[in-house]
């Protein structure tokens, strides 16, 4: 059964560039169904597509978000990563990766959720 | 990019009773890409539906959805105590993909 864990430093510093790693348990990244995802959700509020990636390095990205984003992979470990530059406050949140079955060039559905990580941006 | 609008904001019913949850796009969504998620509280979402009426593996088919264009439905037809929780719904035919705020269904 595939598992998706999110990990992270839990806070960062305004203006600093945040860090998220997914790693993918019980499955490949490389398997040619897939497509790999992230989405954060402020404290009580909804949910925010950022950005999704395929194992060959295809990215696509919201382009509302505010802050830089980069998402990348490193198939030999098995992982995704986000990097949003300059945080504020604003990117306060819970912060999950999810895989997406069926990619129809504009998103797809998110069938399987990590746990989620909280980060805070904070001096 | 669309927003979906869900109604009503919260919605207190008792177990056994019907929930009909509604979702409205400001623009069609194509070919009908549109998800519903259950987040329990500290929880992940989970994916109930996707193309607007298949249910995931696993899911009760108590969960049912519907519509098409721009205005959806989910409807639970007889609530179980695990089914309070809050409810999104998710376009992704239309670039960027957009959740909705949110229906939370809680007990009466």
């Amino acid at each position: 059964q595939v598992q998706l864990q999110e990990s992270g430093p839990g806070l960062v510093k305004p203006s600093e560039t945040l860090s998220l790693t997914c790693t993918v348990s019980g499955g490949s990244i490389t398997s040619p169904n897939y497509y790999w995802s992230w989405i954060r959700q402020p404290p009580g509020k909804g949910l925010e597509w950022i950005g999704t990636i395929y194992y060959t390095g295809s990215t696509y990205y919201n382009p509302s978000l505010k802050s830089p984003v980069t998402i990348s992979v490193d198939t030999s470990k098995n992982q995704f990563s986000l990097k949003l530059a300059s945080v504020t406050g604003a990117d306060t949140a819970v912060y999950f990766c999810a895989r997406v079955a069926w990619w129809n060039s504009a998103g797809g559905s998110f069938e399987i959720w990590g746990q989620g990580t909280m980060l805070t941006v904070s001096s | 990019e669309i927003v979906l609008t869900q109604s009503p904001g919260t919605l207190s019913l008792s177990p056994g009773e019907r929930a009909t949850l509604s979702c409205r796009a400001t623009q069609s969504v194509r070919s009908n890409f549109l998800a519903w998620y259950q987040q329990r509280p500290g929880q992940a979402p989970r994916l109930l539906l996707y193309g607007a009426s298949t249910r995931t593996t696993g899911i009760p088919d108590r969960f049912s959805g519907s519509g098409s264009g721009t205005d959806f439905t989910l409807t639970i037809s007889r609530l179980e105590p695990e089914d309070f929780a809050v409810y999104y719904c998710h376009q992704y035919g239309n670039s960027p993909q957009t959740f909705g705020q949110g229906t939370k269904v809680d007990i009466k």
